[in-house]
């Protein structure tokens, strides 16, 4: 089983919002709301931000949504800021009752 | 509130077994609605799901660590554990044990992680 994709990284001005995509197969992503993302600062553990493509855990800014469209699940994060840079992982459930994660994605702040 | 803490030898030889464990503190390790896991990272690379296992013993291993992967629980200890067989360099990782939510199967909380370095 291939990791999901996502792009190496992505960047954007504070107070901008940036999109992280997220695209699987229709074993994977396109079959299931299983999809997770986490939050990496360097040097520390991830961090659930979302679960099931768009359910916020208590805690977790209102300024990260997600969504999903067919293979593809996407967090976005609106009104930027210095300490939402980090790596983002992106997760899914597969229909071999695996799971698969993306190969991350690098937020940078400008 | 719930803490998981990984344990184990931070350096093991080439054609080995790595061992190690994860204490959970702050809530029961048989309740029904979690899976356990490990996940691991090596240097500068992405996340990859090892395995995971249910309080029951039930156990869901990645395709491609599967042959020399065993993930085991001790409920009487609050505990299970990581065996990886005939490591290599490339095993060379950051390995954390995660709580993983049975239905939605997202991993909350993480446990800090530890590096388990493969060198003779």
């Amino acid at each position: 089983q291939s990791a999901l994709t996502q792009p190496p990284s992505v960047s954007g001005s504070p107070g901008q919002s940036v999109t992280i995509s997220c695209t699987g197969t229709s074993s994977d992503v396109g079959s299931y709301n299983r999809v997770s993302w986490y939050q990496q600062p360097p040097g520390t553990a991830p961090k659930l931000m979302i679960y099931e493509v768009s359910n916020r855990p208590s805690g977790v800014p209102d300024r990260f949504s997600g969504s999903k469209s067919g293979n593809t699940a996407s967090l976005t994060i609106s009104g930027l800021q210095a300490e939402d840079e980090a790596d983002y992982y992106c997760s899914s459930y597969t229909s071999s009752s695996t799971l698969l994660f993306g190969g991350g994605t690098k937020l940078t702040v400008l | 509130q719930l803490q998981l803490q990984e344990s184990g030898p931070g350096l093991v030889k080439p054609s080995e077994t790595l061992s190690l464990t994860c204490t959970v503190s702050g809530g029961s390790i048989s309740s029904s609605i979690y899976y356990w896991g490990w996940i691991r990272q090596p240097p500068g690379k992405g996340l990859e799901w090892i395995g995971s296992i249910y309080f029951s013993g039930s156990t869901f291993y990645n395709p491609s660590l599967k042959s020399r992967v065993t993930i085991s629980v001790d409920t009487s200890k609050n505990q299970f554990s990581l065996k990886l067989s005939s490591v290599t360099a490339a095993d060379t990782a950051v390995y954390y044990c995660a709580r993983r939510q049975r239905y939605t199967n997202a991993f909350d909380p993480w446990g800090q992680g530890t590096l388990v370095t493969v060198s003779s």
